[in-house]
This record gives C-alpha cells, structure tokens and sequence, in this order.
C-alpha cells in the first residue's frame, strides 16, 4: 500500500508568490515524523523541513512552513515568496518510529516562473 | 562541516560487470542509509547501518548486492553481476543517534550507474 502520496506530479507558480506542495500520509503508528525534501537537478537531497506527530505546532523553516492536519494525514509543504532558485523536485518522506527507513512519495517538480 | 560524500559520482558498466560505490558520512554521523532512485521515482531504502551493524535490510537487496561498514565510518555497496535494472542513482544518507522519530538523514550526491 502506498504510504505517501503526492498527488501533483507538477507545478507552476509565478516568482515571490506563495505555493502549496500537497502531501499525504498512511500509517498504523502513532509516532511517525514527516519530512520534506529538495533534490535540484544536481540530484542532491535537501532536506527543507520536519514535523513530528507529537507536535502542536506546524513546523517553520524560513520561507518553509509544514500545514500538518494529523486527523487528515496530511503534510503540506507552503513555500512563501518564491524564488528562481526553488525550481526542484520536492518529496514528501514520513518515518516510523518502529523503523528507521523513510518512505517516500513520487514527487512534484516545482517549477518558479519570473 | 563537510557533507555526505560519494564516489564515483557516475558509473557505466556493462551487464555481468560487477560495481562498488563508496560513501563517506558526515564524520559524527553513527547511523548510514543506502537508497535507490529510480528515473521519476523517489528514493527506495535498501539498507542501513548503525556504527558498523547491518540492523536492516530491504526486500530490494537482493543477493547479488552487499553492503558493509566495516569500521563505522565510511561504507560501500557492491552489486555483483550487473543487470539493466540496476541502473539508477544510488544514494548515501547519514544520521545521528537520536530519540524520537525525527533523526533526521542527510543525503550525499549520489552515484548514477548506467548498465549497458
């Protein structure tokens, strides 16, 4: 069963405007962490941005911001003000406390138009 | 700081040939991950290690790969008998010993193997 799914294989957004990454989740245990990552075409793996499913807050990071629905599991990654420079593919990864994998999901590829 | 380092960065090889990659984590990393990504995919986990103990190993390390670690530092992966499916980028992921579910992995560049 897929565990992350990411519905948007693609997407454009205009520069300095705000865009939402969509993301979610399927999982049995009740302590998971959610992760989202950058990867250029260089292929390098950033990593952006984690929320914990214990956490009451959503997680920031600068321009990043995690819109966490627990009751939904759903992990959306917000990117404010867009930049050239976010042009990437961005994955969504979840890890369960039983395991130490990530599990990943397909992808979206962020495009910033100027 | 350095990062996670891999090499070779790319990799082309014949079918039946074998390969080995190399990883170098970040130095006061104890926990070392390797993944494979596949053209439009995300990556897959194949194995991991805590200092040099193999702890896990994925239904997609099949026998003809092997990892090790011997000392807890660097590690390599070896694919023996190479087949066109192998071709993919093969990532290096390290992390610190944490508590939680957060430990978060940070990636090396990859090595791409192409099998012709």
């Amino acid at each position: 069963a897929q565990k992350i799914t990411q519905t948007q294989p693609g997407m454009f957004v205009q520069e300095k405007e705000a865009v939402t990454l969509d993301c979610t989740y399927d999982t049995s245990d009740p302590s998971y962490g959610l992760f989202w990552y950058k990867q250029p075409s260089s292929g390098e793996m950033i990593f952006l941005i984690y929320q914990g499913s214990y956490d009451q807050q959503n997680a920031t990071e600068g321009r990043y911001s995690l819109n966490f629905q627990k009751a939904r599991k759903s992990a959306n990654l917000v990117i404010s003000a867009s930049q050239l420079g976010d042009s990437a593919m961005y994955f969504c990864a979840m890890r369960e406390l039983s395991r130490r994998a990530l599990t990943f999901g397909s992808g979206t590829r962020l495009q910033v138009q100027p | 700081d350095t990062g996670v380092s891999q090499n070779p960065r790319h990799k082309i090889t014949k079918r039946g040939q074998n390969v080995t990659f190399r990883c170098d984590p970040i130095s006061e990393h104890n926990r070392l991950y390797w993944y494979r990504q596949t053209l439009g995919q995300g990556p897959e986990f194949l194995t991991y290690f805590q200092n040099e103990a193999q702890l896990e190993k994925s239904r997609l390390l099949s026998d003809r790969f092997s990892a090790e670690r011997p000392k807890g530092s660097f590690s390599t992966l070896e694919i023996q008998r190479t087949e066109q499916g192998d071709s993919a980028m093969y990532l290096c992921a390290s992390s610190f010993i944490g508590t939680g579910p957060k430990d978060t992995q940070y990636f090396g560049p990859g090595t791409r193997l192409t099998v012709l």
